[in-house]
């Protein structure tokens, strides 16, 4: 079975600084890692995903991800945030099957953005 | 461009009551979903099913029902609502042959069960 853990359920952090939502999974297959934002009242958006290749995974809005399988980690970072960053993020994985469809999610972390 | 679109957007029941939450969507996605989100637990997966006249249930089904009659449609029925399931519903979407695919949200559910 899958799981993700997120272990930061709220981050604070100014405009234009850096950020970094941290991700850790457990698997004993190979995986396939998403990032989803969540604006207020509205369903999740991909980010970015990593299905293979390099590790380096960049996204929409300045995002970008590092796949790193000796750490099982897949963590989130964006070099000068700005407000409407602010939202909610979820890592997930999926079995890298065919013919799987399962995401397990994370618990999320609320990202705020102070001016 | 509709992509995934549920209905109602709000909704209030009493407890023992029933509904149906719809979900729809017109991108010929062979799997669709159902995820509640609470506060704390992120997303859970309810029921999903893998094309029209086949369901599965997910990490919480029970007390949930769902069918898919068709691509298009995967309405989620509450048989006798618990203020358990006060939640935020998700329907979510991928495309056929999708094992790499991300998913596609629509915006959700608000039921409140008093």
């Amino acid at each position: 079975a899958q799981s993700v853990t997120q272990l930061d359920s709220q981050v604070p952090v100014f405009e234009e600084a850096p950020v970094e939502l941290r991700c850790n999974y457990s698997s004993s297959v190979s995986v396939y890692l998403f990032w989803y934002v969540q604006y207020p009242n509205q369903g999740l958006q991909l980010l970015l995903k990593y299905l293979s290749g390099s590790t380096l995974v960049k996204g929409i809005n300045g995002f970008e991800a590092e796949f790193n399988k000796s750490q099982t980690s897949f963590h989130l970072r964006k070099p000068s945030v700005h407000i409407s960053d602010t939202a909610e993020y979820f890592c997930a994985v999926r079995r890298a099957t065919s013919g799987t469809y399962k995401y397990i999610f994370g618990t999320g972390t609320r990202l705020k953005v102070l001016a | 461009n509709a992509g995934v679109t549920q209905t109602p957007k709000f909704q209030v029941l009493k407890t023992g009551q029933s509904m149906t939450l719809q979900c729809a969507q017109d991108m010929n996605h062979e799997y669709m979903s159902w995820y509640r989100q609470d506060p704390g637990m992120g997303l859970r997966l309810i029921h999903y099913s893998v094309g029209a006249g086949i369901t599965d249930q997910g990490e919480v089904p029970n007390g949930y029902n769902v069918s898919r009659s068709t691509t298009e449609d995967f309405p989620l029925r509450l048989l006798s609502a618990a203020p358990s399931q006060t939640s935020v519903y998700f329907c979510a979407s991928s495309p056929p042959g999708s094992y790499n695919s991300p998913l596609h949200f629509g915006n959700g559910t608000r039921l409140t069960v008093t």
